[in-house]
């Protein structure tokens, strides 16, 4: 699986966008790319995915470029409650093993 | 919505004691899997489990650690003589088919394993 690069932290004003990059550039052609978060100690919550196209559903979009070497994802109005670790992850399919990285800390101000 | 359930939330033993963390996946899932995660680190996959057979494990996952899907419903996890370092959140997770031979995996919420 590709690798991921991330930032380590974030912060994003309640109510506005909050967009999360990832990076990752070495990813081959049939590699989705999954985002994941992680609330305090949570398990993991899937958010979205893709492979070429940007992607939306009830919780957010994710824009991939179209060399598919990063991608962003987008929580539209963010809420206090999006506080949490967000993982990027390039994997050929959610059935093999997912690696988790760093991910991001988003901190959703008041 | 379905959700992945797992119990005990909080399991506390004795070192050299075995433990079993139990999972009820989503019904109609075909695929699972065991993640921990140890205080401040990474998530880190163990296992992973189709069609009663092991398909896929890590490094972690030795010879004291084993799984079974003893019925249609459970899956579990066995640390047969827990280590100190055993302390850690595990998730279970499942997953099924989708379109386009993707597969989403969604997690519970995890039991807390602390080792004394």
């Amino acid at each position: 699986d590709a690798k991921t690069t991330q930032p380590p932290s974030m912060d994003c004003a309640e109510g506005r966008a909050a967009n999360l990059p990832c990076n990752h550039s070495t990813i081959s052609g049939n590699e989705y790319v999954y985002w994941y978060r992680q609330i305090h100690s949570q398990g993991p919550q899937y958010i979205i995915h893709g492979l070429k196209n940007n992607e939306t559903n009830e919780m957010a979009s994710l824009i991939i470029t179209e060399d598919r070497k990063s991608s962003t994802l987008i929580l539209p109005h963010a809420t206090l409650r999006d506080t949490a670790v967000y993982y990027c992850i390039a994997t050929y399919t959610g059935r093999r093993a997912l690696t988790f990285g760093s991910g991001t800390r988003l901190q959703v101000q008041p | 919505e379905p959700e992945v359930t797992q119990t005990p939330s909080h399991q506390v033993t004795q070192m050299g004691q075995e433990v079993i963390l139990r999972c009820v996946p989503i019904s109609n899932h075909l695929y699972f899997y065991w993640y921990r995660q140890i205080l401040g680190q990474k998530v880190e996959f163990l296992v992973s489990f189709y069609n009663n057979e092991i398909s896929e494990k890590s490094e972690i996952f030795d010879d004291q650690f084993s799984v079974e899907r003893p019925d249609g419903s459970n899956f579990t996890l066995k640390i047969r003589s827990t280590k100190l370092e055993d302390s850690a959140m595990y998730f279970c997770a499942s997953s099924s088919p989708g379109t386009s031979g993707t597969d989403t995996q969604y997690f519970g919420p995890g039991t807390r394993l602390t080792v004394l």
